[in-house]
């Protein structure tokens, strides 16, 4: 088991750009969440999928933000025409349904939006 | 809303006793969380406890929980320079998202 991986692990980019974010999550785990937290701050939820289906967003998740996940395994985060609020960590999660619902983290993808 | 509310700042001499507070508002809260994040990295699970518990032990860990008055705490025993990092507590709300606090620094001196 080799824990939740995120891929790039940093980007920076320009104002306007779009960028796209992957989470392999634990393997077996059917529910997978996209948290994004800014300096000083705790992660604040966006999204989560249980399987393929995207089950919750928050209002945090505005138009310019496009999350999928379509067989079930890893996902994607897409932010298209990055603003500089944009700047932030981006953090998934995976657990398993049924086993305590524990969510594990991965490293985190810090975006940087100049 | 559901809110968690946690200290900013703590420092501690290594070797004593650090004890972390926290406060949430959802009475409906199954599990109660505490993770970890050292600069750069992402959260690192610590331990969680069952809302119908009172009290969970895990190595140098302790952790209180008082649903009356809503309350949660992480105890580190012999806190170490490596224990030197930020400190989230989370609770799971009824769609299983985690609601985090704003984290507690601790600072281990020497």
């Amino acid at each position: 088991d080799t824990g939740v991986s995120q891929d790039p692990r940093h980007k920076i980019t320009k104002r306007g750009q779009n960028v796209t974010f992957r989470c392999d999550p634990i393997s077996e785990h059917n529910r997978l969440y996209w948290y994004r937290q800014t300096l000083g701050q705790g992660p604040e939820f966006l999204t989560y999928f249980q399987n393929e289906a995207q089950l919750e967003k928050s209002r945090l998740l505005s138009d310019r933000f496009s999350a999928e996940r379509p067989k079930g395994s890893f996902s994607t985060l897409e932010i298209q025409r990055t603003e500089q609020g944009d700047s932030a960590m981006y953090l998934c999660a995976s657990s398993l349904v049924g086993g305590g619902e524990t969510q594990y983290f991965g490293p985190g993808t810090r975006l940087l939006v100049l | 809303g559901e809110d968690v509310e946690q200290s900013l700042f703590l420092s501690v001499r290594e070797g004593d006793s650090s004890v972390i507070n926290c406060t949430y508002t959802d009475s409906s809260s199954t599990y109660l969380y505490w993770y970890k994040q050292e600069p750069g990295a992402g959260l690192q699970l610590l331990t969680y406890i069952f809302s119908n518990m009172d009290m969970k032990q895990d190595q140098r860990l302790t952790v209180l929980l008082n649903k009356k008055d809503k309350h949660l705490s992480l105890r580190i025993a012999d806190t170490q320079t490596g224990d030197s990092a930020i400190y989230f507590c989370a609770e799971k709300d009824s769609s299983y998202k985690l609601i985090f606090g704003s984290g507690t620094r601790l600072l281990v001196r020497p």
